[in-house]
């Protein structure tokens, strides 16, 4: 099946623990986003990737950081900096860095802080 | 930036009636309009898409409408089913490629959409 992985569904941490979200694609897209999803909200976007080892901050990147080592592989690491990191967490990939390209969702990681 | 308003927040409908939603733009720059659907505890799927050289675009019973004079496009569902039940978001983009980087899509705050039997 081609498509989308996130993992986990769900993640619980501590307050102050750095987490690293998984997000995976085998549809050998070029383009991958990092969105974050709060109650009663529309996505927003962290970061993306165009291309291997490049990636560009999105409108709420502060406390965020990605990588982008391998073309099928985005994650991203949610910080101790992030004030409010609860939220669901959505990863997307399009067939080229173009932004107008369709862009696919995965399932989404629910992370919540404690 | 851009900016995109959605409504209603939350729409019921009667299984079989027809149900519209709304979205505003302000950026006229803005000329890919793509409308997620997202069911609980799931990704967005992208249902219909529509670019600003057509005014309107239908797949089976969903068909999506756009007024760039305006700078509003609508989402139009026909005879609703349980089915359709889920929130929906529209989204705009510019396209445009600044500061290295590309505009990120801009979504509306979703509409909840609820079918009643």
């Amino acid at each position: 099946d081609g498509g989308i992985t996130q993992s986990p569904k769900y993640l619980f941490r501590k307050e102050g623990q750095n987490v690293t979200l998984s997000c995976e694609q085998n549809l050998n897209h070029d383009a991958m986003y990092w969105y974050r999803q709060d109650p009663g909200q529309g996505l927003r976007l962290i970061y993306y990737s165009q291309i291997v080892n490049d990636f560009q901050k999105g409108d709420i990147a502060e406390g965020y950081s990605v990588s982008r080592e391998k073309k099928e592989s985005f994650p991203l690491t949610v910080t101790s900096a992030q004030k409010n990191p609860t939220a669901f967490y959505l990863c997307a990939s399009s067939r080229q860095g173009g932004i107008t390209d369709t862009q696919y969702f995965g399932p989404g990681t629910r992370l919540t802080v404690l | 930036g851009e900016n995109v308003e959605q409504h209603p927040s939350t729409l019921s409908v009667q299984e079989g009636d027809s149900a519209v939603i709304k979205c505003t733009y302000s950026d006229s720059a803005s000329n890919y309009f793509p409308w997620y659907k997202q069911e609980l505890g799931k990704g967005p799927q992208l249902i219909i898409d529509i670019r600003s050289n057509v005014g309107e675009k239908k797949d089976q019973r969903i068909a999506v409408t756009l007024n760039k004079t305006a700078k509003h496009f609508s989402l139009h569902i026909t005879e609703t089913q349980p089915e359709d039940s889920a929130v929906y978001f529209c989204a705009a983009s510019t396209g445009r490629w600044s500061g290295g980087g590309a505009d990120g899509l801009t979504f509306g705050k979703g509409t909840h959409l609820i079918i009643q039997p």
